[in-house]
């Protein structure tokens, strides 16, 4: 089993839809959580980090669930340039900070 | 400021060929990591540097790869014998080891390496 895994998608919607992408991780001592995103043949850049609390930067809101092992990312109002592929990403306890990612799910948002 | 460089951005090699790999972190950063990543695949973690040593070297794959970083800025990724498999982007990532309880990553542009 992979130590996070992402549905790879790919999701295809409008623009102005809302759209919701689910993670879930295997290691209960992970330790820190985030979304990154990847365009095509780029390399990754965070998007955010995901608390415990839940976070909101303007049309993204991510959430963590430790007890279910599960994070999300809402995407709304999604404009096309939110075309892209979402990578959840955790940092396992005890390992020296190096980011154990997920398979990514691709978004397009279309006009 | 200048982010993280990679050279070269595309490498073509032959099966059985040695090739390097560089990376030039973001000045000042003293963390740096190696990650490979597959078509389709999220990055997997290669090797970590804090400063001029290797602090984790769990997840090079066998010991075909190998990295140095000897005076704790540039890194080089080496690997030997090169198989098909090989063939990947490879990911180099720096961050400063300062305050904040998580230092963000900053990747470069990858090189992308191709094995024939």
């Amino acid at each position: 089993r992979k130590e996070v895994e992402q549905d790879p998608g790919p999701f295809n919607v409008p623009e102005g839809a809302t759209v919701a992408f689910n993670c879930t991780y295997s290691n209960s001592a992970s330790q820190s959580f985030f979304w990154y995103r990847q365009d095509c043949r780029k390399e990754p850049k965070l998007l955010m980090s995901v608390y415990s609390s839940g976070n909101e930067d303007g049309r993204f809101t991510a959430q963590l669930n430790r007890a279910s092992q599960y994070i999300s990312l809402l995407i709304r109002d999604s404009k096309l340039s939110d075309s892209a592929t979402y990578l959840c990403v955790v940092i396992l306890s005890g390992s020296a900070r190096q980011l154990t990612f997920g398979s990514g799910t691709q978004l397009t948002v279309l006009p | 400021g200048a982010g993280v460089s990679q050279t070269p951005s595309n490498k073509v090699t032959e099966k059985g060929k040695y090739v390097e790999l560089r990376c030039d972190p973001i000045s000042g950063h003293t963390a740096l990591y190696w990650y490979r990543q597959s078509l389709g695949q999220g990055p997997e973690f290669l090797i970590y540097f804090q400063g001029t040593g290797a602090a984790d070297d769990s997840g090079l794959p066998n010991d075909r790869f190998f990295a140095v970083r000897p005076e704790g800025s540039v890194s080089t990724l080496k690997i030997q014998r090169t198989e098909r498999g090989d063939s990947a982007v490879y990911l180099c990532a720096s961050s400063s080891r300062s305050s904040s309880s998580y230092n963000e990553q900053f990747f470069g542009p990858g090189t992308r390496l191709t094995v024939l």
